[in-house]
């Protein structure tokens, strides 16, 4: 089975610095792929970047970039620029193919909750 | 257009009752999931839908019941719900086309159930 860790339940950062997410991942897997959700206050949960891990360059997404260490399992979220619309909980998960499907199961981090101050 | 749709937003429900969610999205996605979300915590996977057949199901208890009546639309029945079953359902979908692997998940704003 899969495991997710987000080990920074809260972390808050001012506006327009620079805020660096940490998840590790365990898996015995070898083609996976990663994604970081978005999910602010009472809305919806939003994908920011996903990661295939054949590839060895990073995934970026404007100012949302990941550290992508596969040798060590870690998959780290760097958001640039910080923005008050930042604000939300953001989760790491591993997705595991289903046998030959398109789909897979999503297993998700804990969650980190990121405030960003004005 | 990258919109799933729920309805409704809200539902109080008491255990004895019978009610339904519905989830819809016209992006022509082939897999549809049911996810149960806990405050502050991760979506828990209930069932995944490919192409309108139930492939998983995460051992779900029987008072929920899923139905994919077609590729744009999904269903979850509820009955003799309990408590603790009060939680926000969300549900998501995604690419199924066999060619192309590992398709992400778009999610929709879910329906926050209250059972009393």
């Amino acid at each position: 089975a899969q495991t997710v860790t987000q080990s920074q339940p809260e972390m808050s950062v001012q506006e327009a610095e620079t805020v660096t997410l940490s998840c590790t991942y365990d898996t015995s897997e070898n083609n996976y792929y990663l994604f970081w959700y978005k999910q602010p206050p009472s809305r919806q949960m939003i994908l920011v970047i996903r990661q295939e891990a054949y590839k060895q360059q990073n995934a970026t997404e404007n100012r949302f970039s990941v550290n992508f260490q596969k040798a060590a399992k870690s998959f780290s979220l760097k958001i640039s620029d910080s923005q008050l619309g930042d604000t939300a909980m953001y989760f790491c998960a591993f997705m595991k193919l289903t046998g030959g499907t398109s789909y897979g199961k999503l297993t998700f981090g804990q969650g980190t909750i990121l405030t960003v101050h004005p | 257009d990258t919109e799933v749709t729920q309805t409704p937003k809200h539902l109080v429900m008491g255990m004895t009752n019978k009610k339904s969610l519905k989830c819809e999205q016209h992006m022509g996605h082939r897999a549809m999931y049911w996810y149960k979300q806990k405050a502050k915590k991760p979506p828990e996977l209930m069932f995944v839908y490919s192409y309108e057949k139930l492939s998983i199901n995460e051992s779900v208890p029987s008072r929920f019941s899923p139905e994919c009546p077609n590729s744009s639309l999904l269903n979850l029945h509820l009955h003799a719900l309990q408590p603790e079953d009060s939680a926000l359902y969300l549900c998501a979908s995604s690419r199924d086309d066999r060619l192309y692997l590992g398709y992400e998940q778009y999610f929709g704003p879910g329906t926050r159930l209250t059972v009393t």
